[in-house]
C-alpha cells in the first residue's frame, strides 16, 4: 500500500469555524509532513513530525495546530483562519532518515480549503 | 523563500519532442528531488539524485546535477501528452536536520498533439 490518504477533499469554512483535516499513510514512514500549496506557486513547508513528535514548525500561525495521535495518523485543526489561508494543503510522508537525508516523499491528493 | 528557482517557468513543445527543465538553488545539499504535479492533484516523485551523483536516468527521464554550479536539469525525453503537468525541484539542504524538503517555483509543461 503506498497510498497517502486526506480527507475531506474539499472544505469550505467561516473565519469563526474549527475544523480539522486529516491524513493517514499505512506504509510504516515514520515522517510525516504538512505542506500549504496556493494556486500557480510551489508547495510550502508548514509541519515535520518525526517519530510522532513535532520536529519542525516553520513558524506557521497557532491558528494551525498539527497533531499526531500515532505513527499512522496526522491531523492539522484550523481555528479562525482568515480567508488568505485559503490553499491546498497537502499531506506527505516518508522513511525517516534521521539528519542524513530526506527520503522520497509520498503525496496525498490534498484538502482543498476556502476560507469564507 | 522557496529554495530553487526554476527555468523556464512555462514551456510549451509538441509531442515527441525532448524537454529540458532546469533547477537553481542555493544552498549545500544532501540530494535534490524531481516531482510533478498533474492539476490541483497531489505529487508524484520523479527521481531522487544524491550530492555525489552527476547523473540518473529513469525511464524517459535524465536528470543531471552540478553541485559546483548549484544547478540541476531534468530532460523528459520523446515527450507524450500525458506529460503535461508542473515538474517542480526540491532540495534536501544539508543542514543537519533533514525532513526539510524546500520546493523550487516550478515548470508548466504542455505537451500538445
Amino acid at each position: 500500500d503506498t497510498e497517502v490518504t486526506q480527507t475531506p477533499k474539499h472544505l469550505v469554512m467561516g473565519m469563526t469555524n474549527k475544523k480539522s483535516l486529516k491524513c493517514e499513510q499505512h506504509m510504516g514512514h515514520r515522517a510525516m509532513y504538512w505542506y500549504k500549496q496556493k494556486a500557480k506557486k510551489p508547495p510550502e513547508l508548514m509541519f515535520v513530525y518525526s517519530y510522532e513528535k513535532l520536529s519542525i514548525n516553520e513558524s506557521v500561525p497557532s491558528r494551525f495546530s498539527p497533531e499526531c495521535p500515532n505513527s499512522s495518523l496526522l491531523n492539522l485543526h484550523l481555528h479562525a483562519l482568515q480567508p488568505e489561508d485559503s490553499a491546498l494543503y497537502l499531506c506527505a510522508s516518508s522513511q525517516d532518515l534521521g539528519t542524513l537525508n530526506t527520503g522520497e516523499l509520498f503525496f496525498g491528493e490534498g484538502s482543498r480549503l476556502t476560507v469564507l | 523563500s522557496q529554495q530553487g528557482e526554476e527555468d523556464p517557468q512555462a514551456l510549451s513543445i509538441q509531442e515527441g519532442e525532448n524537454a529540458t527543465m532546469n533547477c537553481s538553488y542555493k544552498t549545500s545539499i544532501n540530494n535534490l528531488q524531481w516531482y510533478r504535479q498533474n492539476s490541483g492533484r497531489g505529487l508524484v516523485h520523479l527521481i531522487l539524485i544524491r550530492s555525489n551523483e552527476r547523473e540518473k536516468h529513469s525511464g524517459r527521464l535524465r536528470v543531471t546535477l552540478d553541485t559546483s554550479k548549484k544547478s540541476s536539469s531534468l530532460l523528459i525525453t520523446a515527450s507524450r501528452a500525458a506529460d503535461t503537468a508542473s515538474y517542480f525541484c526540491a532540495t534536501d539542504p544539508n543542514t543537519g536536520g533533514g525532513n526539510k524538503l524546500t520546493f523550487g517555483t516550478g515548470t508548466q509543461l504542455k505537451v500538445e498533439l
